[in-house]
């Protein structure tokens, strides 16, 4: 069975950035596309971008400035980074396989920015 | 960006009722059309893909249609477990967008 799992700190300060880990089992990351999405307070949902199976990547260009998606196959896990967070990016944070539609989601990180 | 938009941001109902909810596209998107359920605390579940497609496990009475612009999820006598927010996301054009929720509460 896939699954995925979202690691990473709960409080980030403003302007510092923001480091994400999602730990795939069951699938290999060397297959398919791999996203990051978003739901902030209040249920709006925010695509991130993604990770191919080949490595190359597509950001959502409300955030492309800011952010960075990596891999590391040999451990099969893919991660986010945020720079420069303010508050309007605090978020629940979320992991998913991406097939044009999201399959297998994570259990979600909720990220707040604050000092 | 292609945005959605759902309609009614809020349906209370009853169990037993059957419901549809709707999303329309800012412009045309063929059947690149997909639902979520999300339930409190939990991560969203795909219903439905393409519009109309079925998802292994999925519920049977959770059912999709439309293409273009208007798109319309059905549940056919709702149970008490529905009860949850539903989201449309379209994959036609990149970036991957989500419409703003449609909240199934109990009446």
């Amino acid at each position: 069975e896939v699954q995925l799992q979202e690691s990473g700190p709960g409080l980030v300060k403003p302007s510092q950035s923001l480091s994400l880990t999602c730990s795939v089992t069951g699938y290999s990351i060397t297959s398919n596309y791999w996203g990051w999405i978003r739901k902030f307070p209040g249920n709006k949902m925010e695509w991130i971008g993604h990770i191919s199976y080949s490595g190359s990547t597509s950001y959502n260009p409300s955030l492309k400035s800011r952010i960075s998606i990596t891999r590391d196959t040999s451990k099969n896990q893919f991660f986010l980074q945020l720079n420069s967070v303010t508050t309007e990016d605090t978020a629940t944070y979320y992991c998913a396989r991406e097939l044009m539609s999201f399959d297998y989601w994570g259990q979600g990180v909720m990220v707040t920015v604050s000092s | 960006d292609i945005v959605l938009t759902q309609s009614p941001a809020t349906l209370s109902v009853t169990p037993g009722e059957s419901v549809s909810l709707s999303c329309r596209a800012s412009q045309g998107i063929s059947t690149s059309i997909h639902w979520y359920q999300q339930k409190s605390n939990e991560s969203p579940r795909l219903l439905i893909k393409y519009a109309s497609q079925s998802i292994s496990g999925i519920p049977s009475r959770f059912s999709g249609s439309g293409s273009g612009t208007d798109f319309t999820l059905s549940i056919n006598r709702v149970e008490s477990e529905d009860f949850s927010v539903y989201y449309c996301q379209q994959s036609y054009s990149l970036p991957w967008t989500f419409g703003g929720g449609t909240k199934l509460e109990l009446k």
